[in-house]
């Protein structure tokens, strides 16, 4: 099975900041990574699939990048509505979730 | 616009069994394969199971092996889970995902329902 780490765990963070989260695979997933955001009490929401496409809707503000083992979700510029759980996914053998980044107001 | 209504969950004894239902429209649900993913209260996601556009292909997370099975029915646009077995760590809200592509693991989960929520508890 493919382990999935994001780092950190939880980030403080002001409006207007970039910020960066990391996602690690235990073995390499290629570019089958997915990013998702959810916020309290509601679904997860597609962001970003192959390591850097950027989904239909989703704001420029957010960006992915990496291949293999490494992959970064980026927000240049954080907004009000950004403040949520942040997920990655692997999708080149089964389907596994990193933990969960947790996007706090500081 | 598509959505995807989760029904089904509910209180249920351990070992007791629970079908869940996740009707689907706005989009040809015969052509996307599907999946289910759960969260448990104040935990992260996990995969639980995905199925193929025909229905011939299964699959599964281990933990769930043997004692649910996941099903659809193209004619009425509607995805199943047959959870069997039941145990106090299978309580989660269970999320019905539609995958971008038509084969299990080509594409992300581009759409979720609102989930339904399955308590095990005596």
């Amino acid at each position: 099975d493919i382990q999935m780490t994001q780092s950190p765990s939880t980030l403080s963070a002001s409006v207007g900041d970039k910020v960066t989260i990391t996602c690690r695979a235990s073995q390499s997933v290629d570019r089958w990574l997915a990013w998702y955001q959810q916020k309290p009490g509601k679904a997860p929401n597609l962001l970003i699939y192959k390591a850097s496409t950027l989904e239909s809707g989703v704001p420029s503000r957010f960006s992915g990048s990496g291949s293999g083992t490494k992959f970064t979700l980026t927000i240049s510029s954080l907004q009000p509505d950004d403040f949520a759980t942040y997920y990655c996914q692997q999708y080149i053998s089964y389907f596994s979730f990193g933990q969960g980044t947790k996007l706090e107001m500081k | 616009e598509v959505q995807l209504l989760e029904s089904g969950g509910g209180l249920v004894q351990p070992g007791g069994s629970l079908r869940l239902s996740c009707e689907a429209s706005g989009f040809t649900f015969s052509s996307y394969a599907m999946t289910w993913v759960r969260q448990a209260p104040g935990r992260g996601l996990e995969w639980v199971s995905a199925i193929s556009v025909s229905g011939y292909s299964a699959y599964y997370t281990d933990s769930v092996k043997g004692r649910f099975t996941i099903s659809r029915d193209n004619s009425k646009n509607t995805l199943y889970l047959q959870l069997n077995s039941l145990r106090a760590e299978d309580t989660a809200v269970y999320y019905c995902v539609k995958d971008q592509g038509e084969e299990v693991g080509i594409g992300a989960f581009d759409f979720w329902g609102q989930g339904t929520l399955v308590t095990v508890s005596s």
